[in-house]
């Protein structure tokens, strides 16, 4: 059983770049949220998504952050025009879809560099 | 915003020794949930408690769901080397948003 996968581990941006950041959920979860955390800090919920659907987003930014769970494929966070404090590490967690979500598991995170 | 205040920030303990660690806001939560994050992974989820004074174990390890709702501890007895690590509570809201504690890290001297 594959667990939660996230891709890239490292992901380094020049200011001004895009940021693309990918959670495939595990096997028959059809629910994805998105975390970011800060060094020495706990985990900050983001955005909520079902397939096809945002369900929450009222922890993501208004400008320049956006993510998407298509039907097919895995979700996707996107981060326009990067700067410095944008560097963190974001998780991504799923969950069964007959489950609350407090039975999520987190993936290993994308580390994200900006220069 | 509803926070959810985790103490201690750090403790620096003898291999062997009993853990303990607490979690308290002023909001009431459904759902306590205890992590642990080792270094470049992330959260592994440690237990799950579900009912106010629910009493549960995994291993050498003991959360408590607080009466009041607001508040939750972790044990862990006997620690041993891999114990190493960031402990997060976290906590699910009445609208079901989950919030996380900022994280007791946990050093075991040799």
């Amino acid at each position: 059983n594959a667990g939660v996968m996230q891709n890239p581990r490292h992901l380094v941006r020049r200011r001004g770049q895009e940021a693309r950041l990918r959670c495939s959920p595990m096997k028959g979860h059809s629910h994805v949220y998105w975390y970011r955390q800060l060094p020495e800090e706990g985990l900050k919920f983001m955005v909520y998504l079902q397939k096809e659907n945002i369900i929450d987003e009222s922890g993501m930014p208004k400008e320049r952050f956006s993510a998407e769970f298509p039907k097919e494929g895995p979700s996707i966070l996107r981060i326009q025009q990067v700067v410095r404090g944008d560097s963190a590490a974001y998780f991504c967690a799923s969950s069964p879809s007959d489950q609350g979500p407090h039975e999520q598991y987190f993936g290993p995170g994308t580390r994200l560099t900006v220069t | 915003g509803q926070q959810l205040n985790q103490s201690p920030q750090s403790m620096f303990i003898q291999e062997g020794e009993d853990v303990s660690m607490n979690c308290t806001s002023s909001s009431i939560f459904n759902t306590w949930l205890w992590y642990k994050q080792d270094p470049g992974e992330g959260p592994v989820l440690l237990i799950a408690l579900y009912k106010a004074g629910e009493l549960t174990s995994n291993g050498r390890l003991t959360a408590q769901f607080g009466i009041t709702r607001k508040d939750s501890f972790l044990n862990i007895s006997a620690s041993i080397p891999s114990d190493v690590g960031i402990y997060f509570c976290a906590g699910q809201t009445l609208d079901d948003k989950i919030i996380f504690g900022k994280g007791t890290r946990l050093h075991i001297l040799p």
